[in-house]
């Protein structure tokens, strides 16, 4: 099956520093999605891209589908940031969401 | 606020019990999925329901079960227990099953297995 690999997988910033998380997927997709996990587990939607570039306010997400790798970029970090940022990938069959380890972000004031 | 809720919040069992979640969709989602979340790992894809049938299903024992109901709500059962249970577990919901339908996911139901 596909396998999602993020990185890294604990990051410690400053408030107000930038930040770059990655995640590789191993086959092609047709659809991947970024998510916030809150300290309270509530996943929370980012960005739905399956190819291209996206921006949200300071968030912005870059998918490379020919490459198999999506870049999530967190500018001006604030500590409301931390969190569990996931990556997750639709498997082709039985509409099965296949997501990466996480990378636990703690932004410090 | 995704609008998919769930039920109860937190849920305490002892071992060999049963237990049923329940999960209310985001209005005009037909299609739910159920996902098992241990601590410090990625969300695992429990099955998912598509008009009220399984139409896709993780590597989980069939104790592991579900409904969809006509209005689209849903819910999780397992029986016989096992400490491995406790997990968060979530639901999620979308517009179909179309795998280019984002996924909008409810706060959660986090239970504990003694």
């Amino acid at each position: 099956g596909i396998q999602v690999e993020q990185s890294p997988p604990d990051l410690i910033l400053q408030e107000g520093a930038n930040s770059t998380l990655r995640c590789n997927f191993s086959d092609s997709v047709n659809n991947l999605q970024w998510f916030h996990q809150n300290p309270w587990g509530q996943l929370i939607n980012l960005f739905y891209i399956p190819s291209g570039t996206k921006q949200n306010g300071r968030l912005s997400a870059t998918t490379v589908a020919t490459e198999r790798y999506s870049l999530l970029y967190i500018s001006s970090s604030q500590t409301t940031d931390s969190g569990v940022y996931f990556c997750a990938v639709f498997y082709n069959q039985g509409g099965k969401l296949i997501f990466g380890q996480g990378t636990e972000l703690s932004v410090k004031p | 606020e995704t609008g998919v809720t769930q039920s109860p919040t937190h849920l305490i069992k002892t071992r060999g019990q049963q237990v049923t979640l329940r999960c209310s969709s985001q209005s005009g989602h037909n299609t739910v999925s159920w996902y098992q979340q241990a601590l410090g790992q990625g969300p695992q894809f429990i099955f998912q329901y598509y008009r009220e049938e399984e139409n896709g299903r993780g590597n989980f024992p069939p104790r592991f079960s579900g409904l969809q109901f006509p209005n689209y709500s849903s819910e999780l059962n397992v029986n016989a227990l096992e400490l491995d249970d406790s997990a968060l577990y979530l639901c999620a919901s979308r517009l179909a099953p179309a795998n280019r339908e984002t996924q909008y996911f409810g706060p959660g139901t986090r239970l504990l297995v003694l």
